[in-house]
């Protein structure tokens, strides 16, 4: 049973497009989150959200939202595509409780390629 | 704003050695710190967590220490194996504002 599942797991699409991500887990978290890592595979935090807070790094551009249709949801949309935009995006969740003892549990990742 | 820095970038080593990997990282203001595991086109693989009230954690071969004071902490890897071959990852942070990752340490277990 996979316990963060990220789709697609491949995204090749025109600059200008708009697109989505979806994520998804099993795990009963509350806390989900978006990364990306780019072509150096830096990883960054994009996004955490629970069902009261969304928290958004100040470096991404307003055309990437993030979406939560339920606890178990966390979908990436991205408008207006840019060259720029070519990374690895990531998925995470993390339980509630215990801050300190929270592993965050990732997804396989969604590789995307804008022409 | 959190940086984490690792140390050595990339590594290769024989198979049967001992080896440490360092990270560093600026804001002692953390809830833990993470070590994961990347392998080739795939997604992170939490190794070990330790909590900002601990100084490590074990799993098996493997070793983690927090010095929260010095901002530093220390992956140690015991009897290598090829199986070891990955990038590992250190992150800082927890809590809503995520983790603050280090740009890895690329490690390679000779046979």
């Amino acid at each position: 049973d996979t316990a963060v599942s990220q789709t697609p797991k491949y995204l090749v699409t025109q600059m200008g497009n708009d697109k989505s991500i979806k994520c998804e887990q099993n795990l009963g978290h509350d806390t989900m989150y978006w990364y990306k890592q780019d072509s150096k595979k830096f990883l960054k935090i994009m996004f955490s959200y629970n069902n009261k807070e969304l928290i958004i790094n100040e470096t991404v551009p307003n055309r990437f939202s993030p979406k939560s249709p339920d606890k178990a949801h966390l979908n990436l949309h991205i408008n207006s595509l840019e060259l720029g935009d070519s990374a690895v995006y990531f998925c995470a969740s993390s339980p509630t409780g215990v801050v300190a003892k929270n592993i965050q549990y990732f997804g396989a990742g969604t590789r995307l390629s804008v022409l | 704003k959190q940086e984490v820095t690792q140390i050595p970038a990339a590594l290769s080593v024989p198979e049967g050695e001992n080896l440490v990997l360092n990270c560093s990282f600026t804001d002692s203001a953390i809830y833990n710190l993470q070590w994961f595991r990347q392998d080739p086109g795939k997604g992170l693989t939490s190794l070990l967590l330790i909590q900002s009230s601990q100084r490590e954690q074990t799993s098996g071969r493997l070793n983690a220490s927090l010095d929260k004071s010095s901002g530093r902490s220390t992956l140690y890897i015991a009897a290598s194996q090829p199986g070891d071959s990955a990038t590992y990852l250190c992150a800082a942070g927890g809590g809503a504002d995520g983790l603050t990752f280090g740009k890895g340490t690329h490690l390679i277990i000779q046979p």
